[in-house]
């Protein structure tokens, strides 16, 4: 079946630091793959996302590159804020060649923590 | 984001209560979910309404009972709930593109954080 591995956290960085967030997947076929982001206290938003190989999703400064070779989706950004604090989840869709389940497959979460 | 709003934001209860989460879509979409997300855990997929059919169940206990009336609508009724179903219940919809079709982007309500006591 899908599965979604992230690092674990809490990723502790100061501010304008370098941000890697791993995360490996398996699945069938060619899923659609993407980053969610949880605020404190607040539901799951969508960051970015990548539908095929090679696409590169980017908003708000994060970027994460679709590596099928890898089966890789890592989030990166080039200097992080106190505002970047929050849980990120990184999630795949099915193909559609797939009519098993449908729905998102989610991994556990990477917490990420920003100190001035 | 007030694309899917869901209320109440905060519930508590005691296990003989019964009570119901809802959920409010203004994104057109044509599927929903209940997903529920516990304390150093995964989030857990409940249920997925496509086109206001039940299309998964998975594997949730008879205490939890969700009932879509319509494509914008989607509610979760709770009854002689257990502790460890404290959790915040998130609900998110999409716009399904058919049974074989992929999945799009689903987009998340702000949650329910819900107590049993």
């Amino acid at each position: 079946g899908n599965s979604v591995t992230q690092m674990e956290g809490p990723v502790t960085l100061s501010e304008e630091a370098f941000l890697t967030i791993n995360c490996t997947y398996t699945a069938t076929g060619y899923p659609s793959l993407f980053w969610y982001v949880q605020y404190p206290g607040e539901g799951l938003q969508l960051l970015l996302k990548a539908t095929k190989a090679d696409d590169k999703g980017s908003n708000k400064g994060f970027e994460a590159t679709y590596r099928k070779e890898t089966t890789s989706f890592h989030l990166e950004k080039g200097s992080v804020q106190v505002s970047d604090s929050a849980v990120y989840f990184c999630a795949l869709s099915p193909s559609k060649e797939y009519t098993g389940r449908r729905a998102l497959t989610f991994g556990s979460g990477t917490r990420l923590q920003v100190q001035p | 984001e007030t694309g899917v709003t869901q209320t109440p934001r905060h519930l508590v209860m005691g296990m003989t209560n019964k009570k119901s989460l809802k959920c409010e879509q203004h994104l057109g979409h044509n599927a929903m979910y209940w997903y529920k997300q516990s304390a150093k855990k995964p989030l857990e997929l409940m249920f997925v309404y496509s086109l206001e059919e039940r299309v998964e169940n998975n594997s949730v206990p008879s205490r939890f009972s969700p009932e879509c009336p319509n494509s914008s609508h989607l509610f979760l009724h709770l009854h002689t709930l257990q502790p460890e179903d404290s959790a915040l219940y998130l609900c998110a919809s999409s716009q399904n593109p058919g049974l074989a079709g992929r999945t799009d982007t689903q987009y998340f309500g702000p949650g329910t954080r819900l107590t049993v006591l």
